[in-house]
C-alpha cells in the first residue's frame, strides 16, 4: 500500500530559528495536505497543495509539492512556542478518501 | 474553531458495555469520516460515508458500527471492545462533487477512548 515517510520524526529548536520538514512517498498523489495537531485535539489543516510545483504561504508558514508528485515540503520561518505540536503530512490520490497520512514530526521549541 | 463537533471528549468504558460516539459538521459538507489514531502510528480511516451512503470500510472489525443519518450527524456505536481499541477516534468532513480529487478534510478535536 501507499506509504508516506515523514522526516525528521521529532525537531528541537530554539525559538525564533526556522524550521524546514518532508513528506515523500514511492507514489504519485494529486494532493498535498499539511495539519498541526495539538496533544488532546483534532488536526487542523495548515495548508493544501494541489498542483506539482505549486507553492503556497500562510503566514510563517510555506510549504510545496514537489515536481514529481511524491514530496511535499513544510517549511516555518522564525519559530514561536505556539509552534509546538505535531505536523502531519497527508496525500490524497484518487477519490478523496484515500487519504494517506505521514508518521508525523513532533517539534519542541526552546526559549 | 474547525466546524466539526465531537461527543464526548473524553471516554472510559468496561469491555462489556454499549456507548456511541457523536460527530457533527457544521460547514455544508456532503462526506463525513471516522479515524482511528493510535500512539506512534499514522492516522487510520476506519469508514466514509458520503451522502449519507458507506462507501468504504477498512475492514473494521464489527465491534465498530457506523450511522450517518443525514449529512451534518455521524455516529460511531461501539459494543464489546478490547483494551487495545484504546485511541483517539477523529471525526472529518469533505465536500465531495463526484469523484474529483482533491476535497480537503476538516477534523473535529476528536474523542478520547480507553477501555479497561
Amino acid at each position: 500500500g501507499q506509504q508516506l515517510n515523514q522526516s525528521p520524526q521529532s525537531m528541537f529548536i530554539q525559538e525564533g530559528e526556522d524550521v524546514s520538514m518532508n513528506c515523500t512517498s514511492s507514489s504519485i498523489f494529486n494532493t498535498w495536505l499539511w495539519y498541526k495537531q495539538d496533544p488532546g485535539e483534532g488536526p487542523v489543516l495548515l495548508i493544501a497543495l494541489y498542483k506539482a510545483g505549486e507553492l503556497t504561504s500562510n503566514g510563517r508558514l510555506t510549504a510545496q509539492f514537489g515536481i514529481t508528485r511524491k514530496d511535499s515540503f513544510l517549511n516555518i520561518s522564525a519559530s514561536i512556542p505556539s509552534d509546538v505540536g505535531i505536523y502531519f503530512c497527508a496525500g490524497i490520490t484518487g477519490t478523496a478518501s484515500k487519504l494517506t497520512f505521514g508518521t508525523g514530526t513532533r517539534l519542541q521549541v526552546t526559549l | 474553531e474547525t466546524g466539526v463537533t465531537q461527543t464526548p471528549r473524553h471516554l472510559v468504558m468496561g469491555m462489556t458495555n454499549k456507548k456511541s460516539l457523536k460527530c457533527e459538521q457544521h460547514l455544508g459538507h456532503n462526506a463525513m469520516y471516522w479515524y482511528k489514531q493510535s500512539a506512534k502510528k499514522p492516522l487510520e480511516l476506519m469508514f466514509v460515508y458520503s451522502l449519507e451512503e458507506r462507501v468504504e470500510n477498512n475492514s473494521v472489525p464489527s465491534r465498530f458500527s457506523p450511522e450517518c443519518p443525514n449529512s451534518s450527524h455521524l455516529f460511531l456505536h461501539l459494543h464489546t471492545l478490547q483494551p487495545e481499541d484504546s485511541a483517539l477516534y477523529l471525526c472529518a468532513s469533505s465536500e465531495r462533487r463526484g469523484e474529483r480529487v482533491g476535497e480537503t478534510q476538516y477534523f473535529g478535536p476528536g474523542t478520547r477512548l480507553l477501555v479497561l
